[in-house]
């Protein structure tokens, strides 16, 4: 089974909207951290969102937010007052159990977002 | 402030010749992480040192990839006799207990993009 699944092969958003870019997992182990990193057509991982297992609230980091939803597995970022420079695949991945290092990542959703 | 440096960027070889790959990872992080990214895919993990001990390695490693990091600083990754799906960028990243968002946060490398013909 998929350990991050990521539904949406592309979007495509008109600027200064909002979008939401979701993400799903799947593990038993009851800490893990979720993230979501940003590639750009140069190709370098930019992180930019964290969530830990145990976190009470949803993350947030600027114009990003992430929407924890922890019964359903789910944990969608949301973007605000989108801007062309978001163009980009953004990955969803997770850190599985205590202490673990490695991540594991989804297979992306390519955003582009339009004049 | 210098971040994860990668040598070289772009490495062109024919099958069955050898490859080495260095990573500098940011000064003060004592954990490094190699991945390999295919085309329209996310990375994939490939192995984790924590100074230079290595903790942790995939099974996507095999007999023919092989990465050191002898002093805890630098790292390479060498793949012996290339095969065409060996094809790949391979990005380093490195972090800490005191880097970012409470030491979760991987900083990426630029990679390292290896075409074998």
């Amino acid at each position: 089974a998929q350990k991050i699944t990521q539904t949406q092969p592309g979007m495509f958003v008109q600027e200064k909207e909002a979008v939401t870019l979701d993400c799903t997992y799947d593990t038993s182990d009851p800490s893990y951290g979720l993230f979501w990193y940003k590639q750009p057509s140069s190709g370098e991982m930019i992180f930019l969102i964290y969530q830990g297992s145990y976190d009470q609230q949803n993350a947030t980091e600027g114009r990003y937010s992430l929407n924890f939803q922890k019964a359903r597995k789910s944990a969608n970022l949301v973007i605000s007052a989108s801007q062309l420079g978001d163009s980009a695949m953004y990955f969803c991945a997770m850190r599985e159990g205590q202490g673990a290092q490695k991540l594991v990542f989804g297979q992306g959703t390519r955003l582009t977002i339009n004049p | 402030d210098t971040g994860v440096s990668q040598d070289p960027r772009h490495k062109i070889t024919k099958r069955g010749q050898n490859v080495t790959f260095r990573c500098d990872p940011i000064s003060e992080h004592n954990r490094l992480y190699w991945y390999r990214q295919t085309l329209g895919q996310g990375p994939e993990f490939l192995t984790y040192f924590q100074n230079e001990a290595q903790l942790e390695k995939s099974r996507l490693l095999s007999d023919r990839f092989s990465a050191e990091r002898p002093k805890g600083s630098f790292s390479t990754l060498e793949i012996q006799r290339t095969e065409q799906g060996d094809s790949a960028m391979y990005l380093c990243a490195s972090s800490s207990w005191t880097s970012g968002r409470g030491g979760n946060e991987q900083f990426f490398g630029p990679g390292t993009r290896l075409t074998v013909l």
